[in-house]
């Protein structure tokens, strides 16, 4: 069964990073890019960027640009998204999904708290 | 950016009721446009790519048309378990931008 795994949620503080991991099954994560997308509370979806496991290249939202990074293990089937500097904004859940452009495969959601 | 503007955010509807939403593109996306539903507290759902493909496994009362910058996702009979949010993305372009939204309720 393909599907994408997402780690647990977080709770960070202001300044603080924090790194989501999104494990692949049913299907090597090289064949496929992975693209995140944040929800924040209540809020519509917003696209963050993508990666592709297969060279590693990446392209990121200008929004995020500076703040992101994106990772692929490929030993693992996993794909990380890393976000610094973090502030209340940043409460969101974050989702992985497979593909660059209609992404069909979508992982369950991680769910990142900013509080002090 | 190419803003993606839904109608309507809001719509309330019965059972068996033929529903339609349009998404606008601010600027002319071809049919690279799909079509998510979004459940509380759950993961988007594709129902549809390239403008009018349905996804494998989803229900023939889902379809989509439209190409340029006018599209709409219609529900020929709207069922209990199709209340929810509905978005469109375009992916015509950098960044990828969703609609706003459409919540569709139980009238």
């Amino acid at each position: 069964q393909v599907q994408l795994v997402q780690s647990g949620a977080e709770v960070k503080k202001p300044g603080a990073s924090v790194k989501v991991s999104c494990k692949a099954s049913g299907y090597t994560l090289s064949s496929y890019y992975i693209t995140w997308v944040r929800q924040a509370p209540g809020q519509g979806l917003e696209w963050m960027g993508w990666i592709t496991a297969y060279n590693g290249n990446t392209k990121y939202a200008q929004n995020f640009q500076g703040r992101v990074t994106m990772t692929t293990d490929t030993s693992t089937n996993t794909a990380n998204m890393e976000l610094t500097s973090l502030t209340s904004d940043d409460t969101a859940v974050y989702y992985c999904a497979r593909g660059l452009d209609a992404f069909d495969i979508w992982g369950q959601g991680t769910m990142v708290i900013v509080s002090s | 950016d190419i803003q993606m503007t839904q109608s309507p955010s809001f719509l309330s509807a019965s059972v068996g009721d033929r529903v339609i939403i349009t998404c606008r593109a601010s600027q002319g996306i071809r049919n690279d446009l799909g079509w998510y539903q979004q459940k509380p507290g759950k993961a988007p759902k594709r129902l549809i790519y390239a403008a009018s493909s349905l996804q494998s496994g989803v229900p023939s009362r889902f379809s989509g048309s439209g190409s340029g910058t006018e599209f709409t996702l219609t529900i020929s009979s709207l069922q209990p378990e199709d209340f929810a949010t509905y978005y469109c993305l375009q992916y015509n372009s950098y960044p990828r931008t969703f609609g706003q939204g459409t919540k569709v309720e139980i009238k």
